[in-house]
């Protein structure tokens, strides 16, 4: 079994700032990905950004980044230059390397940009 | 850009009542998934749906539900008798696999489910 743990319930942060997420996560599968959603208030779940177990570099997408360490088992999301429009539940989340395979999700992370 | 639909998006019923909740998922993708989150908490997995049959659930997937892909589009979730519990949002998702790793899972905007 998969397990996500998102350590930050909320963060605040100023506009323009960089802001990082924490994600870790428990797989025993030697094949996994790893993602991030984000949830604003209308409730809809947005793809940001994966990264696969075997990928040797960091994934990025626009601003975002995902700060990949897997010996320690984090896949940290790096949102560079935050904007008011990030406000937002982010979510990370997994899935093992066999199937069609259901992500497991973390608790999420409640962020809030202040101009 | 194409994108999942999920139809309601609000739907409100009586305990004990089935209800269908129904997406249309992106054309070329292969793999549909249903999600819930019950208000406040996090996304939870229910069922995989893979070449026309269930290829993975959860244990939340009890016998109340049930998947079905009736056509080449839609792809529908079924509680044959609701619950209260089951009041939650529900998110259709779908997938392809991109160089035979872990698919990219896009979600529809979710029906909102409440059960009184």
């Amino acid at each position: 079994a998969q397990k996500i743990t998102q350590t930050q319930p909320g963060m605040f942060v100023q506009e323009k700032e960089a802001v990082t997420l924490d994600c870790t996560y428990d797989t025993s599968d030697p094949s996994y990905g790893l993602f991030w959603y984000k949830q604003p208030s209308s409730g809809e779940m947005i793809f940001l950004i994966y990264q696969g177990s075997y990928d040797q570099q960091n994934a990025t997408e626009g601003r975002y980044s995902l700060n990949f360490q897997k010996a320690r088992k984090s896949a940290n999301l790096v949102i560079s230059a935050s904007q008011l429009g990030d406000s937002a539940m982010y979510f990370c989340a997994s899935t093992s390397g066999g199937g069609a395979d259901g992500l497991t999700f973390g608790k999420g992370t409640h962020l809030i940009i202040q101009p | 850009e194409p994108e999942v639909t999920q139809t309601p998006s609000h739907q409100v019923t009586q305990m004990g009542q089935e209800v269908i909740l129904r997406c249309v998922p992106i054309s070329n993708h292969l793999y549909f998934y249903w999600y819930r989150q019950i208000l406040g908490q996090k996304v939870e997995f229910l069922v995989s749906f893979y070449n026309n049959e269930i290829s993975e659930k959860s244990e939340i997937f009890d016998d109340q539900f049930s998947v079905e892909r009736p056509d080449g589009s839609n792809f529908t979730l079924k509680i044959r008798s609701t619950k209260l519990e089951d009041s939650a949002m529900y998110f259709c998702a779908s997938g392809f696999r991109e160089l035979a790793v872990q698919e990219t899972q896009y979600f529809g905007p979710g029906t909102r489910l409440l059960v009184l």
